[in-house]
């Protein structure tokens, strides 16, 4: 099984701040790759798939990059609503998920 | 607009059951996959497995095999997963997603990504 691997597991920022959250897999996934975020008590919302393809409807302050094995979400301008967990998943072998990035309020 | 609507929560006994429905539509049916990923209080998220409703084609985790069972009524379009010999680690929100972008081998598939969620079913496993 492919492990993925997130970090940092939280952090704390401020409205307006560019935020950058990491995740790495055990082994080569290409670019199938995929976000996600999650606020309370709701469900995982597709944020990025294909390491790098913004979902329809999702803010342009939201990207995302890289390939193999190393990944990065940016948030460039955190908003209010964007305080929430972050989540990768891999999608070369059966799904698997990072640990989680949990975004809070400085 | 895309919607998948589960069962409500439940509270069950260790070593018993539970069986969690998903409603949708029928294009999702025929054209996607479902699957359940599972969330315990606090912790992240865990795929259970899924199925591809128009060829019949179910898969699972490794660690659930044996325990869990996957399965699709056409006719309605619900899916449905049974989870069995539950223990006090199975409590968790239960989702069940859409799956797109499908990679096909022979008998079995992967999932691109998952591009909608239901509302996630609580089960809770208490004695």
């Amino acid at each position: 099984d492919i492990q993925m691997t997130q970090s940092p597991s939280s952090l704390s920022a401020s409205v307006g701040d560019r935020v950058t959250i990491t995740c790495r897999a055990s082994q080569s996934v290409g670019n199938y790759l995929v976000w996600y975020q999650q606020r309370p008590g709701k469900p995982p919302n597709l944020l990025i798939y294909g390491a790098s393809t913004l979902q329809s409807g999702v803010p342009s302050r939201f990207s995302g990059s890289g390939s193999g094995t190393d990944f990065t979400l940016t948030i460039a301008s955190l908003q209010p609503e964007d305080f929430a967990i972050y989540y990768c998943q891999q999608s070369y072998s059966n799904p698997s998920f990072g640990g989680g990035t949990k975004v809070e309020i400085k | 607009q895309v919607q998948l609507v589960q069962s409500g929560a439940e509270v069950k006994k260790p070593g018993s059951s539970v069986k969690v429905s998903c409603k949708t539509a029928a294009d999702t049916f025929s054209s996607y996959a479902i699957t359940w990923v599972r969330q315990a209080p606090g912790q992240g998220l865990e795929w259970m497995g899924g199925i591809i409703p128009s060829f019949g084609i179910v898969k699972s985790a490794q660690r659930f095999q044996g325990r869990v069972t996957i399965t699709a009524d056409e006719f309605t379009g619900t899916a449905y997963m049974q989870l069995s010999s539950l223990r006090s680690e199975d409590t968790a929100v239960y989702y069940c997603a859409r799956g797109v972008g499908l990679r096909y081998s022979t008998n079995d598939y992967l999932v691109n990504w998952i591009d909608h969620w239901g509302q996630g079913t609580l089960v809770t496993v208490s004695s």
